[in-house]
């Protein structure tokens, strides 16, 4: 089982900046199998990204995903007031596991 | 456009068991895996395990192993995952989730039901 760390737990920004969030792969995953999710309070997550790099239908193209091997980062280029919530970064093609999760919140 | 709909919120005694349905519309259901996951209360989100309707496979994940059913009714486009033995520790809100990759199972997921509300408590 693949164990995915995500960092921060918490990050503070403001609308306009970008935000990075990184997420750490205890072993290397195949074939980029790594999603992005943005969940909002008591919705579903909504899919950003997945094959490490291809956007999902209707994402802004703000919301850009890199990395490959262990390292895997979601960057938001300028932050709108509708971005701030909690991002999951998803292994699959394997056992699916998730990352803890990382709070993106208002400065 | 894939709808998936869950059951309503339940409240059940540690021990028993709960079942919970979803719902799928908008394309061909058994062609596609539907999964479950969930998220207790303020935590992060739990694979659970799925189920391709087509071929009926099912992929447990190894920490509900034992006490998990996950099943598929193709006449009523529905999944149900049914979890046994329950504690405490599995009140929480349940997701089922599709994606769009024909009969592949271990994927991401596109599309999510609203979730379910189970909460365990005597």
């Amino acid at each position: 089982e693949i164990v995915l760390t995500q960092s921060p737990a918490t990050l503070s920004l403001s609308p306009g900046e970008r935000a990075t969030l990184s997420c750490g792969a205890s072993q290397s995953v195949r074939s980029s199998y790594l999603a992005w999710y943005q969940q909002k309070p008591g919705l579903a997550p909504r899919l950003l990204i997945f094959d490490a790099s291809t956007r999902a239908t209707g994402i802004p193209d703000r919301f850009s995903g890199s990395g490959s091997g262990t390292d895997f980062t979601l960057t938001i280029s300028r932050l709108e007031p509708e971005d701030f919530a909690v991002y999951y970064c998803q292994h699959y093609g394997s056992l699916i596991t998730f990352g803890q999760g990382t709070r993106l919140e208002i400065k | 456009q894939v709808q998936l709909v869950q059951s309503g919120a339940e409240v059940k005694k540690p021990g028993s068991s709960v079942k919970v349905s979803c719902k799928a519309s908008g394309d061909t259901f058994r062609n596609y895996a539907i999964n479950w996951v969930r998220q207790a209360p303020g935590q992060g989100l739990e694979w659970m395990g799925g189920i391709i309707p087509i071929f009926g496979t099912t992929n447990y994940a190894p920490d509900f192993q034992g006490r998990i059913t996950i099943t598929a009714d193709d006449f009523t486009t529905t999944a149900y995952m049914e979890l046994s033995s329950l504690k405490s520790e599995d009140t929480a809100v349940y997701f089922c989730a599709r994606n769009s990759l024909p009969a592949a199972m271990l994927v991401y997921f596109e599309n999510w039901g609203q979730g379910t509300l189970v909460t365990v408590s005597s």
